[in-house]
């Protein structure tokens, strides 16, 4: 168990409020990882994280930032929520070390924006 | 940009019957391709395979990297109602930090 601790696990909300996703580990693993996930679209990157203050973007970035003050917690912000962004997301660290293979997976946090 | 196509989209069969899911892939630099399991809620681990390991068993499970056709497949033998699932597969490159998905095989299996 990678121990992945995503909060909140569910939350609806209306269009244009701002929102937070937690992601937390508690083994110090430098990389983490935020998908989406939608039906028929599989999983896509949003944003990672390859250590403290270091991000970088995924092919799904748009409306959407990320902070990591911390090496255990990689925060997603929806600045504005949209309709378009109802999803589960799932956190995900990397284990090997250099960002590759293996990822573990959180259990996700369903949104949903009215 | 990196591209994973899993086919079928879906999939139903019976107790017993063997399953074959495919995937193929276009990415710069292929590094490794991994599969995995997901029931209700996270995505689990089953394989990866890369240029030096090309073919992975584990139980009725097992999988094969084409390099030349750029393609994967993963096989279920005797298949049982716990292997309903949607079952991904994924690409990363070398250098690349980063797993690009398919949209994933749904399989029903009926008892």
């Amino acid at each position: 168990d990678a121990g992945i601790t995503q909060s909140p696990r569910h939350k609806v909300t209306e269009t244009g409020t701002p929102v937070t996703l937690r992601c937390h580990q508690t083994e110090n693993h430098r990389y983490m990882y935020w998908y989406r996930q939608d039906p028929g679209h599989g999983l896509r990157l949003i944003h990672y994280s390859y250590g403290v203050k270091d991000t970088d973007k995924g092919e799904v970035s748009d409306g959407y930032s990320v902070s990591r003050s911390k090496t255990e917690d990689f925060l997603l912000t929806l600045e504005s929520a949209t309709s378009s962004q109802t999803s589960v997301y799932f956190c995900a660290i990397s284990v090997s070390g250099v960002g590759t293979g293996e990822l573990f997976f959180g259990e996700g946090s369903r949104l949903t924006v009215l | 940009e990196d591209k994973v196509v899993q086919s079928p989209l879906s999939l139903v069969v019976h107790e017993g019957d063997t399953v074959t899911l495919n995937c193929s892939y276009e990415v710069t630099n292929f590094r490794s391709l991994l599969w995995y399991k997901q029931e209700k809620k996270a995505p689990t681990f089953l394989f990866m395979l890369t240029s030096s390991g090309i073919e992975k068993k584990s139980g009725r499970l097992s999988s094969i990297l084409d390099k030349k056709e750029l393609s994967s497949i993963l096989n279920i033998t005797a298949t049982q109602t716990g292997d309903s699932a949607i079952y991904l597969c994924a690409v990363e490159r070398n250098a690349g930090n980063m797993l690009t998905f398919g949209g994933g095989t749904r399989l029903m299996v009926k008892p």
